[in-house]
């Protein structure tokens, strides 16, 4: 089955650390991007990537950094800068960047303990 | 910057019932998609029905329908018959030549 798979569904962090949610595609999309959820707030755009080897900060990139080396993963750090981790972050991926649908994963819920 | 608003935090309906969801955006692009996506209770992101900027025909999918108004750039959800899996929060989404745009979202839920 196609489709897009974050892993883990839930993931705990300690202050300081850094952590990295997986997130893979095989719908064969150029687009990738990671949103952050939190509540009342919509979802809001932190790291887009059009191809491979290319990524853009999104409305809130602070704090948190992203790599594309594959066309079928596009992982992101949350780095220990980010000063309010704890939320749901849900991946997407789209076709192509513009003027399309995006298809999501089920999202990595992250708690900073 | 474009953006999506949805004055509505929170509805609700009864069963069988119609209810219609509001969104409003604002874009300098002239080709653009919408799309109308729901989140249950499972928080898996569900592409409900989407519109073409460039068709006057408003979309519908089954129960599903919206009411596209390009001048007013209002993109309203209509949902008649509503069931009790229709409780979901529902996310207006802008798609342009630069960034796909989510409006805060509205919380649905259905009345039995």
């Amino acid at each position: 089955d196609g489709g897009i798979t974050q892993s883990p569904k839930y993931l705990f962090r300690k202050e300081g650390q850094n952590v990295t949610l997986s997130c893979e595609q095989n719908l064969n999309h150029d687009a990738m991007y990671w949103y952050r959820q939190d509540p009342g707030q919509g979802l809001r755009l932190i790291y887009y990537s059009q191809i491979v080897n290319d990524f853009q900060k999104g409305d809130i990139a602070e704090g948190y950094s992203v790599s594309r080396e594959k066309k079928e993963s596009f992982p992101l750090t949350v780095t220990s800068a980010q000063k309010n981790p704890t939320a749901f972050y849900l991946c997407a991926s789209s076709i192509q960047l513009m003027n399309t649908e995006a298809f999501f994963g089920q999202g990595t819920r992250l708690t900073v303990v | 910057a474009q953006t999506v608003t949805q004055s509505q935090p929170e509805m609700s309906v009864q069963e069988a019932e119609t209810v219609t969801l509001s969104c409003t955006y604002d874009t300098s692009e002239s080709n653009y998609y919408l799309f109308w996506y729901k989140q249950p209770p499972s928080r898996q992101m569900i592409l409900v029905i989407r519109q073409e900027a460039y068709k006057q025909q408003n979309a519908t999918e089954n129960r599903f329908s919206v009411n596209f108004q390009k001048a007013a750039k209002s993109f309203s959800l209509k949902i008649s018959d509503s069931q009790l899996g229709d409780t979901a929060m529902y996310f207006c989404a802008l798609s342009s030549a630069r960034q796909l745009t989510f409006g805060s979202g509205t919380q649905l839920t259905v009345l039995p």
